[in-house]
């Protein structure tokens, strides 16, 4: 599976904007990028994943560039609640195991 | 629906004990997995069932080690003496039948801590 980068740690406000990067520039076009979170002392939660088309669903969008290089999830409205660790995934069609890296912390203050 | 459950939620076991968690998969889910996450590490893949057969056990530590699934529903991992790394917390996790872009449901993890 290719590998992913993302920030160790973002902060941001309640009620705005959450946006979290993703880089895996070295994806290959059969893997798709998938986001996990996991919320103090629960475990993993799949919140979306995507190809190359950008996709939402209730909880969040997921917006992949063109290249597929790189991608963010957004969470238009932060809570308190979406304080966790995000993970991004990126995973080939179809293999059930996922590869979790150190990914984002996101500490939302009120 | 229930979720994917585990139990114990914790265990304090001296070293050298044996512990065994089980995990109860949703209903109709044929993949199961184990996951781990020791002190300050990620959290890693350790194996994966499909029904009651071992697909990928490429992530099991050492022989210490041994996960079954009998009948292809709930499965039990059972450490076997347990040592001192061994501590940490212990996911299960499953999903449908292999189809595009299946996503993969989490317990809420068993806490295994050997003293």
């Amino acid at each position: 599976d290719a590998k992913t980068t993302q920030p160790p740690s973002m902060d941001c406000a309640e009620g705005r904007a959450a946006n979290l990067p993703c880089n895996h520039s070295t994806i290959s076009g059969n893997e798709y990028v998938y986001w996990y979170r996991q919320i103090h002392s629960q475990g993993p939660q799949y919140i979306i994943h995507g190809l190359k088309n950008n996709e939402t669903n209730e909880m969040a969008s997921l917006i992949i560039t063109e290249d597929r290089k790189s991608s963010t999830l957004i969470l238009p409205h932060a809570t308190l609640r979406d304080t966790a660790v995000y993970y991004c995934i990126v995973r080939v069609e179809g293999f059930q195991k996922l590869v979790f890296g150190t990914g984002t912390r996101l500490l939302v203050s009120p | 629906e229930a979720g994917v459950t585990q139990f114990p939620s914790h265990s304090v076991i001296e070293k050298g004990q044996t512990v065994t968690l089980r995990c109860d998969p949703i209903s109709g889910h044929d993949n199961l997995y184990w996951y781990r996450r020791v002190m300050g590490k990620e959290i890693k893949f350790l194996l994966h069932f499909v029904k009651e057969s071992k697909q990928d056990e490429s992530g099991m530590p050492n022989n210490r080690f041994l996960a079954e699934r009998t009948g292809g529903t709930y499965s039990t991992l059972k450490v076997q003496p347990a040592e001192l790394e061994d501590s940490g917390v212990y996911f299960c996790a499953s999903s449908q039948v292999l189809t595009e872009n299946t996503e993969a449901f989490f317990g809420q993890g068993t806490r295994l801590t050997v003293v």
